[in-house]
């Protein structure tokens, strides 16, 4: 009964690095998202997917990239990690109305 | 654009009591769904309640109900007989909904940290 798992939980970064965050359902959903959570500015919608081989932006998609090469796959990438991209990360999938949420990867940029 | 609003950062409640968590919302969709999160002090992220727009009576799920009043278009949360664990941060979110039925993004407000006193 995994639901939606992320991986890693916790990471650090210096700036410049590259990183991917991986996050796997296993309930059949169609739609996923990334999401990063800041301090008093609630959470920000990264980029989405509405199915398999399909992405799209989100509010904030800037200095990230997304693949959702298999449906129950979504990778969040960050090609050169910059100290603002310190935050709590959550992936999200929903099968049309209700999004159900992995438990976070908190991930810090020095 | 749609657009959530919580102007209350944090509340405080004693146990026991009932409190209220507001939420204002802006859209002008006639389709839309309103949600609300909670988020304890461990980071999950736990789904408590749903309100579509076309819902003709407020959603309830055991001790959480959603006062919704679409020509003021609020959503707001209530929680009754408080609890020590209901202390957590709570958010709330609306996604548009298309005419084909396609689910639009889920926005979130900025959220409220309720505390609940022994």
């Amino acid at each position: 009964n995994a639901g939606v798992t992320q991986t890693p939980k916790f990471r650090v970064l210096k700036t410049g690095q590259s990183m991917t965050l991986l996050c796997a359902q296993d309930m059949n959903h169609e739609y996923m998202y990334w999401y990063r959570q800041d301090p008093g500015m609630g959470l920000r919608l990264i980029h989405y997917s509405v199915g398999e081989g399909t992405t799209a932006k989100g509010e904030v998609p800037d200095g990230y990239n997304v693949s959702r090469l298999k449906k129950q796959n979504f990778l969040l990438g960050l090609e050169s990690a910059a100290p603002s991209q310190t935050s709590v990360y959550f992936c999200a999938s929903s099968p049309g109305v209700e999004l159900f949420f992995g438990e976070g990867s908190r991930l810090t940029v020095l | 654009a749609q657009k959530i609003t919580q102007t209350q950062p944090g509340m405080f409640v004693q146990e026991k009591e009932a409190v209220t968590l507001d939420c204002t919302y802006d859209t002008s969709d006639q389709s839309y769904g309103l949600f609300w999160y909670k988020q304890p002090s461990s980071g999950e992220m736990i789904f408590l309640i749903y309100q579509g727009s076309y819902d003709e009576q407020n959603a309830t799920e055991g001790r959480y109900s959603l006062n919704f009043q679409k020509a003021r278009k609020s959503a707001n949360l209530v929680i009754s007989a408080s609890q020590l664990g209901d202390s957590a941060m709570y958010f709330c979110a609306m996604r548009e909904v298309s005419y084909g039925g396609s689910q639009g993004n889920l926005i979130f407000g900025k959220g409220t940290k309720l505390s609940v006193k022994p």
